[in-house]
Protein backbone atom coordinates (compact mmCIF):
# COMPACT_ATOMS: atom_id res chain seq x y z
CA UNK A 1 0.00 0.00 0.00
CA UNK A 2 2.39 2.82 -1.08
CA UNK A 3 2.08 6.00 0.50
CA UNK A 4 2.07 9.96 -0.65
CA UNK A 5 4.58 9.32 -4.01
CA UNK A 6 6.94 12.93 -5.23
CA UNK A 7 9.06 12.79 -7.86
CA UNK A 8 11.81 13.83 -8.36
CA UNK A 9 13.49 13.69 -5.02
CA UNK A 10 16.12 16.29 -6.39
CA UNK A 11 15.48 18.70 -8.93
CA UNK A 12 18.50 21.24 -10.30
CA UNK A 13 17.16 24.02 -12.48
CA UNK A 14 18.78 26.94 -14.12
CA UNK A 15 17.47 30.34 -13.01
CA UNK A 16 14.47 31.28 -15.81
CA UNK A 17 13.97 27.77 -16.35
CA UNK A 18 10.58 25.81 -15.23
CA UNK A 19 10.67 23.07 -12.69
CA UNK A 20 7.99 20.37 -12.75
CA UNK A 21 7.31 18.36 -9.61
CA UNK A 22 4.68 15.83 -9.09
CA UNK A 23 2.27 14.21 -6.62
CA UNK A 24 0.51 11.22 -6.59
CA UNK A 25 -2.03 10.82 -3.69
CA UNK A 26 -2.25 7.81 -1.41
CA UNK A 27 -5.00 5.20 -2.74
CA UNK A 28 -8.32 6.53 -2.21
CA UNK A 29 -6.80 10.01 -1.42
CA UNK A 30 -8.68 12.39 -3.62
CA UNK A 31 -7.14 15.80 -1.68
CA UNK A 32 -3.86 17.23 -2.30
CA UNK A 33 -1.94 19.63 -0.75
CA UNK A 34 0.97 21.27 -2.05
CA UNK A 35 3.35 22.58 1.14
CA UNK A 36 6.79 24.55 0.50
CA UNK A 37 9.44 24.59 3.42
CA UNK A 38 12.83 26.68 3.61
CA UNK A 39 15.36 25.74 5.28
CA UNK A 40 15.16 25.59 9.07
CA UNK A 41 11.65 26.49 8.97
CA UNK A 42 8.27 25.57 8.94
CA UNK A 43 5.87 24.25 6.19
CA UNK A 44 4.35 27.22 4.60
CA UNK A 45 1.07 25.87 2.57
CA UNK A 46 0.69 26.80 -0.67
CA UNK A 47 -2.69 25.20 -2.26
CA UNK A 48 -5.38 22.47 -1.80
CA UNK A 49 -7.13 20.83 -5.13
CA UNK A 50 -9.51 17.99 -5.37
CA UNK A 51 -9.79 16.59 -8.09
CA UNK A 52 -10.24 19.06 -11.23
CA UNK A 53 -10.51 21.76 -8.61
CA UNK A 54 -8.48 24.21 -6.76
CA UNK A 55 -9.93 24.57 -3.41
CA UNK A 56 -7.63 27.07 -1.53
CA UNK A 57 -4.46 29.00 -3.56
CA UNK A 58 -4.25 31.11 -0.71
CA UNK A 59 -0.63 30.41 0.00
CA UNK A 60 0.74 30.36 -3.78
CA UNK A 61 2.87 32.95 -5.38
CA UNK A 62 0.75 35.43 -7.81
CA UNK A 63 2.99 34.62 -10.50
CA UNK A 64 5.12 32.09 -12.03
CA UNK A 65 3.74 29.62 -9.53
CA UNK A 66 0.75 26.92 -11.22
CA UNK A 67 -0.65 23.89 -9.75
CA UNK A 68 -3.10 21.23 -11.41
CA UNK A 69 -4.73 17.91 -10.09
CA UNK A 70 -5.99 16.08 -13.54
CA UNK A 71 -8.63 13.59 -13.47
CA UNK A 72 -6.23 11.31 -14.31
CA UNK A 73 -2.53 11.11 -13.03
CA UNK A 74 -0.79 13.00 -10.49
CA UNK A 75 -0.77 16.78 -9.18
CA UNK A 76 1.54 18.79 -10.38
CA UNK A 77 3.36 21.84 -9.07
CA UNK A 78 4.69 24.16 -11.74
CA UNK A 79 7.40 27.03 -11.76
CA UNK A 80 8.15 28.82 -14.46
CA UNK A 81 11.38 31.46 -15.38
CA UNK A 82 12.34 29.90 -11.58
CA UNK A 83 14.29 32.14 -9.15
CA UNK A 84 17.12 31.28 -6.70
CA UNK A 85 14.29 32.10 -4.04
CA UNK A 86 12.33 29.38 -5.09
CA UNK A 87 15.14 27.05 -3.96
CA UNK A 88 13.28 24.85 -1.17
CA UNK A 89 11.74 21.65 -0.41
CA UNK A 90 8.01 21.34 -1.31
CA UNK A 91 5.91 18.81 -0.26
CA UNK A 92 3.10 17.20 -0.92
CA UNK A 93 0.67 15.61 1.14
CA UNK A 94 -2.69 13.81 0.60
CA UNK A 95 -6.51 13.24 2.47
CA UNK A 96 -9.25 11.43 2.22
CA UNK A 97 -12.67 12.84 1.14
CA UNK A 98 -13.87 15.25 3.85
CA UNK A 99 -15.73 13.72 6.37
CA UNK A 100 -16.17 16.51 8.90
CA UNK A 101 -14.78 17.30 11.94
CA UNK A 102 -11.03 18.88 12.53
CA UNK A 103 -8.94 15.56 12.56
CA UNK A 104 -8.41 14.80 8.67
CA UNK A 105 -4.56 13.62 9.23
CA UNK A 106 -2.74 14.54 6.59
CA UNK A 107 -0.21 11.72 4.91
CA UNK A 108 3.03 13.83 3.62
CA UNK A 109 5.43 12.54 0.62
CA UNK A 110 9.09 12.57 0.97
CA UNK A 111 9.24 16.02 -0.67
CA UNK A 112 11.08 17.24 -3.73
CA UNK A 113 13.94 19.55 -2.96
CA UNK A 114 14.63 22.15 -5.38
CA UNK A 115 17.48 24.09 -5.99
CA UNK A 116 18.19 26.92 -8.35
CA UNK A 117 21.47 27.65 -9.87
CA UNK B 1 -5.47 33.98 11.34
CA UNK B 2 -4.26 31.08 13.06
CA UNK B 3 -0.61 30.98 14.38
CA UNK B 4 1.39 28.02 16.16
CA UNK B 5 4.80 28.84 18.00
CA UNK B 6 7.51 26.67 18.93
CA UNK B 7 9.63 28.80 21.19
CA UNK B 8 12.80 26.20 21.68
CA UNK B 9 14.94 25.84 18.03
CA UNK B 10 16.50 23.12 19.79
CA UNK B 11 16.66 20.84 22.55
CA UNK B 12 18.92 17.97 24.08
CA UNK B 13 18.29 15.59 26.17
CA UNK B 14 19.76 12.01 27.59
CA UNK B 15 18.56 8.62 26.18
CA UNK B 16 15.60 6.99 28.24
CA UNK B 17 15.09 10.10 29.48
CA UNK B 18 11.59 12.30 29.16
CA UNK B 19 10.86 15.69 26.75
CA UNK B 20 8.49 18.04 26.47
CA UNK B 21 8.47 19.72 23.53
CA UNK B 22 6.39 22.91 23.80
CA UNK B 23 3.84 24.59 21.89
CA UNK B 24 0.93 27.70 21.84
CA UNK B 25 -0.98 28.45 19.49
CA UNK B 26 -3.90 31.48 18.58
CA UNK B 27 -6.71 30.82 16.77
CA UNK B 28 -10.30 32.44 16.61
CA UNK B 29 -11.88 29.34 15.27
CA UNK B 30 -14.54 27.72 17.70
CA UNK B 31 -12.41 24.43 16.86
CA UNK B 32 -9.52 22.94 15.63
CA UNK B 33 -7.30 20.19 15.87
CA UNK B 34 -4.01 20.00 16.81
CA UNK B 35 -1.36 17.79 15.59
CA UNK B 36 2.13 16.70 15.98
CA UNK B 37 4.45 15.63 13.49
CA UNK B 38 8.81 14.09 13.00
CA UNK B 39 11.23 14.99 10.02
CA UNK B 40 14.17 13.00 10.41
CA UNK B 41 17.07 14.14 8.55
CA UNK B 42 16.17 11.78 5.65
CA UNK B 43 13.10 14.58 5.60
CA UNK B 44 9.93 12.86 5.18
CA UNK B 45 6.78 14.51 7.70
CA UNK B 46 5.72 11.65 10.17
CA UNK B 47 2.43 12.01 11.87
CA UNK B 48 2.82 11.54 15.49
CA UNK B 49 -0.36 12.28 17.54
CA UNK B 50 -3.41 14.05 16.66
CA UNK B 51 -5.65 16.40 19.84
CA UNK B 52 -8.93 17.68 18.79
CA UNK B 53 -9.93 21.18 20.82
CA UNK B 54 -13.07 19.52 22.68
CA UNK B 55 -11.66 15.96 23.36
CA UNK B 56 -11.94 15.35 27.07
CA UNK B 57 -8.69 13.65 27.43
CA UNK B 58 -4.59 14.10 26.16
CA UNK B 59 -4.09 12.21 23.43
CA UNK B 60 -2.05 9.31 23.78
CA UNK B 61 -0.25 7.22 20.89
CA UNK B 62 2.66 5.15 22.53
CA UNK B 63 5.88 6.90 23.97
CA UNK B 64 4.12 10.49 22.63
CA UNK B 65 1.81 12.27 24.64
CA UNK B 66 0.12 15.25 23.96
CA UNK B 67 -0.06 18.17 26.97
CA UNK B 68 -3.46 19.92 26.07
CA UNK B 69 -3.88 22.79 27.83
CA UNK B 70 -6.95 24.55 26.43
CA UNK B 71 -6.89 27.45 28.69
CA UNK B 72 -3.69 28.37 28.51
CA UNK B 73 -3.64 27.48 24.48
CA UNK B 74 -0.10 25.28 24.57
CA UNK B 75 -0.22 21.63 23.21
CA UNK B 76 3.18 20.33 24.23
CA UNK B 77 4.27 16.92 23.00
CA UNK B 78 5.99 14.44 25.56
CA UNK B 79 8.13 11.95 25.19
CA UNK B 80 8.95 9.38 27.34
CA UNK B 81 11.98 6.97 27.56
CA UNK B 82 13.91 8.98 24.94
CA UNK B 83 15.47 6.75 22.15
CA UNK B 84 18.37 7.55 20.02
CA UNK B 85 15.73 7.27 16.84
CA UNK B 86 14.18 10.52 18.26
CA UNK B 87 16.66 12.54 16.73
CA UNK B 88 15.00 15.04 14.65
CA UNK B 89 12.66 17.88 13.94
CA UNK B 90 9.22 18.48 15.51
CA UNK B 91 6.87 20.07 13.85
CA UNK B 92 3.43 21.43 15.90
CA UNK B 93 0.23 22.22 13.85
CA UNK B 94 -3.10 23.06 13.77
CA UNK B 95 -6.48 22.85 11.44
CA UNK B 96 -9.13 25.03 10.95
CA UNK B 97 -12.72 24.00 11.41
CA UNK B 98 -13.51 24.91 7.83
CA UNK B 99 -13.59 23.37 4.62
CA UNK B 100 -10.11 24.54 4.21
CA UNK B 101 -8.51 22.32 6.04
CA UNK B 102 -4.82 23.06 5.33
CA UNK B 103 -2.63 22.20 8.47
CA UNK B 104 -0.95 25.92 9.95
CA UNK B 105 2.95 24.84 11.38
CA UNK B 106 5.14 25.97 13.64
CA UNK B 107 8.73 26.36 13.05
CA UNK B 108 9.96 23.64 14.52
CA UNK B 109 11.99 22.34 17.56
CA UNK B 110 15.12 20.33 16.85
CA UNK B 111 15.79 17.38 19.24
CA UNK B 112 18.88 15.72 19.61
CA UNK B 113 19.03 12.53 22.02
CA UNK B 114 22.24 11.53 23.42
CA UNK B 115 23.51 8.19 23.89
Amino acid sequence: NAGVMQNPRHLVRRRGQEARLRCSPMKGHSHVYWYRQLPEEGLKFMVYLQKENIIDESGMPKERFSAEFPKEGPSILRIQQVVRGDSAAYFCASSQPKTGGTNEKLFFGSGTQLSVL
Amino acid sequence: AQKITQTQPGMFVQEKEAVTLDCTYDTSDPSYGLFWYKQPSSGEMIFLIYQGSYDQQNATEGRYSLNFQKARKSANLVISASQLGDSAMYFCAMSPDTGRRALTFGSGTRLQVQP
